[in-house]
């Protein structure tokens, strides 16, 4: 059983542009969080999604992020038009959502905004 | 939603000494308490955790207590080592939704 699997594990975009980080996760769960983790600072929510629901966004920026998570394939998390500060590392955990277990995390995706 | 706070953010102990981290949460319907211990670039990796119907809960050098009439819960490292320097995260869950505390930098000095 393979663990949460993040790629691509780096990235770098040009301001702009549109990132596409992908989450896959373990073999059996349907739960999916996001997290973003700016450079010697902690874990900041953004998004909880069951397949083919979000469930809770409030963690998420209005405007150029989006998030899914399709019946068939990873979720993705999507920043359109790209800016330096969205420079950071993008970490997904995965769980089977039965009443409170462990949460696994990826390897996570670090953004560079150049 | 819920919100968890946690202190202190850094703390720094001589091997050998004790570490002890707390964290509150607000949504009292919040039922499973994991903690990780995210290492420096890699990902952070669960190390104990607590149910709502368990008061503490012991792993070898690492105790995780609940109060939940206070809602608070902590993480206390015995005989600290100094491979024990990490960041560490408390988390809250409720109803699927699992919120962290900002993290605690922890250094162990030889």
């Amino acid at each position: 059983n393979a663990g949460v699997m993040q790629n691509p594990r780096h990235l770098v975009r040009r301001r702009g542009q549109e990132a596409r980080l992908r989450c896959s996760p373990m073999k059996g769960h349907s739960h999916v969080y996001w997290y973003r983790q700016l450079p010697e600072e902690g874990l900041k929510f953004m998004v909880y999604l069951q397949k083919e629901n979000i469930i809770d966004e409030s963690g998420m920026p209005k405007e150029r992020f989006s998030a899914e998570f399709p019946k068939e394939g990873p979720s993705i998390l999507r920043i359109q038009q790209v800016v330096r500060g969205d420079s950071a590392a993008y970490f997904c955990a995965s769980s089977p959502g039965q009443g409170g277990t462990e949460a696994f995390f990826g390897q996570g995706t670090r953004l560079t905004v150049v | 939603g819920e919100n968890v706070e946690q202190h202190p953010s850094t703390l720094s102990v001589q091997e050998g000494d004790s570490a002890v981290i707390k964290c509150t949460y607000s949504d009292s319907a919040s039922n499973y308490f994991p903690w990780y211990k995210q290492e420096l670039g890699k990902r952070p990796q669960l190390i104990i955790d607590i149910r709502s119907n368990v008061g503490e809960k012991k792993d070898q050098r690492i105790a995780v207590t609940l109060n939940k009439t206070a809602k608070h819960f902590s993480l206390h490292i015995t005989e600290t080592q100094p491979e024990d320097s990490a960041v560490y995260f408390c988390a809250a869950y409720n109803n699927n939704d699992m919120r962290f505390g900002a993290g605690t930098r922890l250094t162990v000095k030889p």
